[in-house]
């Protein structure tokens, strides 16, 4: 069935360190993966997304790949800050109906 | 910017009791949904709206639950007969465009049921 899954689920680095988030996705006619930052009690907010036409994405600090064959999509955060810390989640787009299946969450935890 | 608005933020309800969450989405968006996410668990899919109906489900979303759009702006969220299991936090959310929009969420809902 529709299926995400999301690795580690608790992460903590030094600040300035790099953090990596790494998903697999069942359905190989998911074309868009997007990523979420869900901070305590708030809402969760897209920090970056990546259609399936393309293999990278950067945006700033942040980047994501995508291995269509492998089914797989990786968040990297380099020169992590305090600020980072966060759950974070990432996402497949299924079907026409745009609903998105979510993996499971990482708490990132960037220590000062 | 505009964003998706959602009403009560917190609601506590004794079990048994029928439930009515609102949202409106973001005016120039078609597609909405819920999803609801139970307190430190992942976000899960409950419901797409279409075109004044429902365009999927999921296996939670059950006969206790409806929705309704009533009139161009509000979308609403009902829980017949809340169960303490239904206790979480609701979230809605609206896109542009279907399949590879950008969903957008509102701050969402806690439901508490006693």
């Amino acid at each position: 069935g529709e299926n995400v899954e999301q690795h580690p689920s608790t992460l903590s680095v030094q600040e300035g360190d790099s953090a990596v988030i790494k998903c697999t996705y069942s359905d190989s006619a998911s074309n868009y993966f997007p990523w979420y930052k869900q901070e305590l009690g708030k809402r969760p907010q897209l920090i970056i997304d990546i259609r399936s036409n393309v293999g990278e994405k950067k945006d700033q600090r942040i980047a994501v790949t995508l291995n269509k064959t492998a089914k797989h999509f990786s968040l990297h955060i380099t020169e992590t800050q305090p600020e980072d810390s966060a759950v974070y989640f990432c996402a497949a787009c299924y079907n026409q109906g745009g609903k998105l299946i979510f993996g499971q969450g990482t708490e990132l935890s960037v220590k000062p | 910017e505009p964003e998706v608005t959602q009403t009560p933020s917190h609601q506590v309800t004794q079990m048994g009791q029928e439930v009515i969450l609102r949202c409106v989405p973001i005016s120039n968006h078609l597609y909405f949904y819920w999803y609801r996410q139970i307190l430190g668990q992942k976000v899960e899919f409950l419901v797409s709206f279409y075109n004044n109906e429902i365009s999927e489900k999921s296996e939670i979303f059950d006969d206790q639950f409806s929705v309704e759009r009533p009139d161009g702006s509000n979308f609403t969220l009902k829980i017949r007969s809340t169960k303490l299991e239904d206790s979480a936090m609701y979230f809605c959310a609206s896109s542009e465009r279907i399949n590879t929009g950008e969903l957008f969420f509102g701050e969402g809902s806690r439901l508490t049921v006693l």
